[in-house]
């Protein structure tokens, strides 16, 4: 079965530091990862996604993602967060065919201090 | 293009009435998916649908009915309400390759 362990609940950083969500996933055959945003009281938005390729993806918003398949990880980050980065934050992996049967992880809620 | 649209925003239920929520998209694509989203629980898979015709049980199906006889559309019924099913409900989208898009949520509250 897969699954997605997003380990941190809640992260506060300060704006202009940088920023790792961390994400790790269980997945039997080739993952196919997303990583989306939600701000309160809306839809997800799509950050980024992997399924193949070179193992750094960049998405929108100046937000980039590793893929590593040795440590079944898939990590966020952002060199320089702004404060209107604050929002939670969702891992994702599903099946290349079929997007719609994706497993989300709990999620990460971020808090940006001035 | 409106993408994935959802009705209603809220709803208010008591305990053992059904209803029906609507999801329709206009991008043509071929698999929808409903989720419920919960505090501390991310988005947990109800039904999804591969197709016209063709739907299947996710994570937590029970209390809930699909139907998929058009691609744009994909209601989800609520056969008979419970406190434990307030949530926020999001229907999403997606084709072959592709991430999925999130329609903006249903937000029930069962008394």
């Amino acid at each position: 079965a897969q699954s997605v362990t997003q380990p941190d609940i809640h992260i506060t950083v300060s704006e202009g530091a940088s920023l790792e969500l961390r994400c790790n996933y269980s997945y039997g055959a080739t993952p196919y990862l997303f990583w989306y945003v939600q701000s309160p009281g809306q839809g997800l938005q799509l950050l980024l996604k992997y399924f193949s390729g070179d193992t750094l993806v960049q998405g929108i918003k100046g937000f980039e993602a590793e893929f590593k398949r040795s440590q079944s990880s898939f990590n966020l980050r952002k060199p320089s967060v702004h404060w209107s980065d604050a929002a939670e934050y969702f891992c994702a992996v599903g099946a290349l065919a079929n997007a719609g049967k994706s497993t989300f992880g709990d999620g990460t809620t971020l808090t940006v201090k001035p | 293009n409106a993408g994935v649209t959802q009705t209603p925003k809220f709803q208010v239920l008591k305990t053992g009435q059904s209803m029906t929520l609507q999801c329709a998209q206009d991008m043509n694509h071929e698999y929808m998916s409903w989720y419920r989203q919960d505090p501390g629980m991310g988005l947990r898979l109800i039904h999804y649908s591969v197709g016209a015709g063709i739907t299947d049980q996710g994570e937590v199906p029970n209390g809930y009915n699909v139907s998929r006889s058009t691609t744009e559309d994909f209601p989800l019924r609520l056969l008979s309400a419970a406190p434990s099913q307030t949530s926020v409900y999001f229907c999403a989208s997606s084709s072959t390759g592709n991430e999925q898009f999130f329609g903006p949520g249903t937000r029930l509250t069962v008394l």
